[in-house]
């Protein structure tokens, strides 16, 4: 059963870009993984869906300022040219057979 | 647009039950797998269970097994979440989600669950 690793924080400033990571565990280094951000007192939304390669998918209406990139067992987001609305939680999330995981999150503070 | 909408979220008693809802629109109901998703207050996600396209396949979390069970009404457009057996650790907001190809990719507002005496 994949496991999905993610700090708990990360902080940058105003205008500048971030690169958030989530790590699979073991033997689970080529799974796709997806990307979802949560803002205070709002539902989920589905950023984009990222495959081992570093090939994504950004879901309808995600402005191009949201990217992801691939190394091994690790997935990022990164967020260029940060604003206001941006800071918010942000999970990554695989599946497999006949199951889905979260991470545990990353809280983003812009500065 | 996708548009999931959940209802019947409430106050429930130690071991009573409750059965959520969620009226799908915007696609192709019966195409996509659903998946069910909820958030302790100040916890993160935690994927609940979830449901082939066709209904003949069905899959839970073990801190749920044998207590929820999902079922869907493709005539209706509607993903159901029955919760027997109730405790105050399933308090959270519930989550119905659309599943893409593998991945979610698309969630409603959510509806609260408390579980309390």
């Amino acid at each position: 059963q994949p496991v999905l690793t993610q700090s708990s924080s990360a902080s940058a400033s105003l205008g500048s870009s971030v690169k958030l990571t989530c790590t699979l565990s073991s033997g689970h280094s080529s799974y796709i993984i997806a990307w979802h951000q949560q803002q205070p007192g709002k539902a989920p939304r589905y950023l984009m869906k990222l495959e081992g390669s570093g090939n994504y998918n950004r879901g309808s209406g995600v402005p191009d300022r949201f990217s992801g990139s691939s190394s091994g067992a690790d997935r990022y987001l990164t967020i260029s040219n940060l604003q206001s609305e941006d800071e918010a939680d942000y999970y990554c999330e695989t599946w497999d057979s006949n199951f889905w995981v979260f991470g545990g999150g990353t809280k983003l503070t812009v500065l | 647009e996708v548009q999931l909408v959940e209802s019947g979220g409430g106050l429930v008693q130690p071991g009573g039950s409750l059965r959520l809802s969620c009226a799908a629109s915007g696609f192709t109901f019966s195409s996509y797998a659903m998946s069910w998703v909820r958030q302790a207050p100040g916890k993160g996600l935690e994927w609940v269970s979830g449901i082939s396209n066709s209904d003949d396949s069905t899959y839970y979390a073990d801190s749920v097994k044998g207590r929820f069970t999902i079922s869907r009404d493709n005539s209706k457009n509607t993903l159901y979440l029955q919760m027997n057996s109730l405790r105050a650790e399933d308090t959270a907001v519930y989550y119905c989600a659309k599943v893409g190809g593998y991945e979610i990719d698309y969630w409603g507002q959510g509806t609260l669950v408390t579980v309390s005496s």
